[in-house]
C-alpha cells in the first residue's frame, strides 16, 4: 500500500511535548518529510529526510523514523505551533508523492 | 526573496477547461522542479504534477493523470486542467521544490489559487 496514516487530530498543553505519527509501508523504504500548515495559510516545510530541519526553523521541531513509521516531535509546544500538519513521502518507483491525511493540534 | 505567485483560478462548469500559472522570482528557475499540490475545502493536501528542472520530466498523481498537463518556460510554470469534475474544486498550490528533480522537498509556496468546478 503506497498511503501514509496519521491520527485526525492531537491535542497538547503549552509548554509540554507532542508527538505526531505518520505510517505506511512506504516509509519502510522511503524518508518522510513534513508540512505545517495555519488556517488560511500555504504549506511550510518542516522536517526532510526524516529529521533534518530547513534553515529557519526552530530546534523543537524534530523528527525520526523507524520502521514504517515517522514521528514529528514539538518539544515544549508553543500556541503558535497549532495547526494542521502534514507528512509525505516520495513513492521512487513510481515517481509519486504521497501525502498523509494531516493531523490537526491543538495547543491547550 | 524567492517567491511564487499563482493565477487562473476561477468557476469553471464541469468537462470544461483552465490554465493555472505560477510566476517565479528569486531564483534560478531552471535549477529546481516545480510542483502543483491541491487542497480541497477543508481537506487534506494532495500532490497533483511535478515538472523537472529542465521541463523533460513530468510526473502525475493517478487521478489527474490524462487531464492534466503540467508545463514550464523561462520563469513560469503551468498547469493546464481539462475535462474538469466536481471534485478536483480545491486551492491549487504551485511549490518549488530542492532539487531539479522531483523529492518533495517543496521550501516554498505561493498563496495559492482557487478553482471551483460548478455548474
Amino acid at each position: 500500500s503506497s498511503e501514509l496514516t496519521q491520527d485526525p487530530a492531537v491535542s497538547v498543553a503549552l509548554g509540554q511535548t507532542v508527538r505526531i505519527t505518520c505510517q505506511g509501508d512506504i516509509l519502510s523504504s522511503y524518508s518522510a518529510t513534513w508540512y505545517q500548515q495555519k488556517p488560511g495559510q500555504a504549506p511550510i516545510f518542516l522536517i526532510y529526510f526524516d529529521k533534518e530541519r530547513p534553515s529557519g526553523v526552530p530546534d523543537r521541531f524534530s523528527g525520526s523514523r523507524s520502521g514504517n513509521k515517522a514521528s514529528l516531535t514539538i518539544t515544549g509546544a508553543l500556541a503558535e505551533d497549532e495547526g494542521d500538519y502534514y507528512c509525505l513521502s516520495h513513492d521512487s518507483t513510481s515517481d509519486r508523492l504521497i501525502f498523509g491525511g494531516g493531523t490537526k493540534m491543538a495547543v491547550l | 526573496d524567492v517567491q511564487l505567485l499563482e493565477s487562473g483560478g476561477g468557476l469553471v462548469q464541469p468537462g470544461g477547461s483552465l490554465r493555472l500559472s505560477c510566476a517565479s522570482s528569486g531564483f534560478r528557475f531552471r535549477d529546481y522542479a516545480m510542483a502543483w499540490v491541491r487542497q480541497a475545502p477543508g481537506k487534506g493536501l494532495q500532490w497533483v504534477s511535478t515538472i523537472s528542472g529542465s521541463g523533460g520530466t513530468t510526473h502525475y498523481a493517478d487521478l489527474v493523470k490524462g487531464r492534466f498537463t503540467v508545463s514550464r518556460d523561462f520563469s513560469n510554470t503551468y498547469l493546464q486542467l481539462t475535462n474538469l469534475r466536481a471534485e478536483d474544486t480545491a486551492v491549487y498550490y504551485c511549490a518549488k521544490d530542492s532539487f531539479p528533480t522531483l523529492t518533495g522537498w517543496l521550501g516554498t509556496w505561493g498563496q495559492g489559487t482557487l478553482v471551483t468546478v460548478s455548474s
